[in-house]
Parts: structure tokens; sequence; C-alpha cells
């Protein structure tokens, strides 16, 4: 049973460029939620996908932004890069329903501004 | 809006010892806890969950915590730590207000468990 996929693993980006960062699934569950974990910090909310569509967003400007596949797989697109958004990107999945299942953690898109 | 506070960020202690990582949470509604853990370079894993039922959740690798309504607290505790323990605790509430809300994690507290 495949677990959570995220990649790249690792990447360096300069000053003003893009990123795109993927994510598949654990096997069977529909919703998608990204978190930014700076260094030494707790992972910080940006949005969750739910039948392709953002859900949820946290507090991330609008530089920040995503999308979900029909097959539940997902993108983070992070535009104009600035060094603070050095961080690790993580992607979790889990079911929609019920609400009180945990997520499922992939092992991070660590991501390098210079 | 839900909050998590961990107040220690770092815990150390000696192998076999019992430990303990403190939790407290705010919410509107009812709390959904949650516990992961993160190893260096890693994503976080599950160790253990409270929905409702009983106040004292049984998890992985042993963990179990302590729901306190009076005290909005959830520690995770241990009671023989072992040096594989050692690693970064992260403690996350969702309110179930209505719908589905994003689960929000504390800042994390670093267990150091010496041989």
């Amino acid at each position: 049973d495949a677990g959570v996929t995220q990649s790249p693993t690792h990447l360096i980006k300069t000053r003003g460029q893009q990123v795109t960062l993927r994510c598949s699934p654990k096997s069977g569950h529909d919703t998608v939620s990204w978190y930014q974990q700076a260094l030494g910090q707790g992972p910080q909310f940006i949005f969750q996908y739910y039948e392709e569509e953002e859900r949820q967003r946290g507090n991330f400007p609008d530089r920040f932004s995503g999308h979900q596949f029909p097959n539940y797989s997902s993108e983070l697109n992070v535009n104009a890069l600035l060094l603070g958004d050095s961080a690790l990107y993580l992607c979790a999945s889990s079911l929609r329903a019920p609400n009180t299942g945990e997520l499922f953690f992939g092992e991070g898109s660590r991501l390098t501004v210079l | 809006a839900q909050s998590v506070a961990q107040p220690e960020d770092q815990v150390n202690v000696a192998e076999g010892n019992p430990l303990t990582v403190k939790c407290t949470y705010s919410v509107s509604g009812n709390p959904y806890l949650f516990w992961y853990v993160q190893y260096p370079n890693r994503g976080l894993q599950f160790l253990l969950k409270y929905i409702t039922g009983d106040n004292l959740v049984k998890g992985s690798y042993g963990f179990e915590a302590e729901f306190n309504k009076s005290q909005t607290s959830f520690h995770l505790k241990k009671p023989s730590a072992l040096v594989s323990d050692s690693a970064l605790y992260f403690c996350a509430v969702r309110d179930y207000v209505s719908g589905n809300t994003p689960l929000v994690f504390g800042k994390g507290t670093r267990l150091s468990v010496i041989a």
C-alpha cells in the first residue's frame, strides 16, 4: 500500500522564480492538504483540496496556489519566490469523511530559495 | 480559531524513565486531538488521536496520551523511554464546530532520551 509520495525531495531556486511541487495521496484518500514547515517551527496550513477545488485556505498570500487532479494527486505552486519561502513543504492526505481521521504525511519537499 | 501550545521546546529524560510531553489547546467547539512524531529530514508520523470516549488514549510505540477537558490539555506520555524515542513531537487539534476544519499544529517539542 503506497503511502503519500512527494516530488522533488530537494530543490534550490532563486528569488523571483516559480516552483511546482507534486503530491500523490495515499491509496483510497480523496483529500490533500499542504503545509509549510519553516526551520524549527511546526507545520503551517496552506490549503486543502477536495473534488478538485480549494476548500480551505490558511494565512498565505495568493502567490501560493494549487491544483488537484481527477486522480486526487495535487500540485502546489509558488510564484515570485522570496527568501522566506525556504522551508519543508509537506503534503498530507486524508478522507473527507469522516473528519475524525488523521492526516498521512509524505516525506516533504525541501525548498531552498537563494 | 483553534490553537495549540507546547510550552517546552526541549524535554530531556534518561532511558528507562517515564516521559511526558505537554500540550494545551484552545477551541470553540469539541476538540479532535492528535500527536505526531518527526524524525530528522522526514515527514510526520501519526502516533495517536483522541476523538471521544475514554480520556486515556493508547497509540503506537507504547505512547499514550491523556485528555483533560477541564485543563484543556492532551499530554503525551510513555512509561519507559527509549533512546530511539528521541525526535520532534507535535501536538495538533481540529475544532469540530461544523464541517471540515484544518489540523492546527503546535511548534513542537524536541525529546532527547539519554542512555
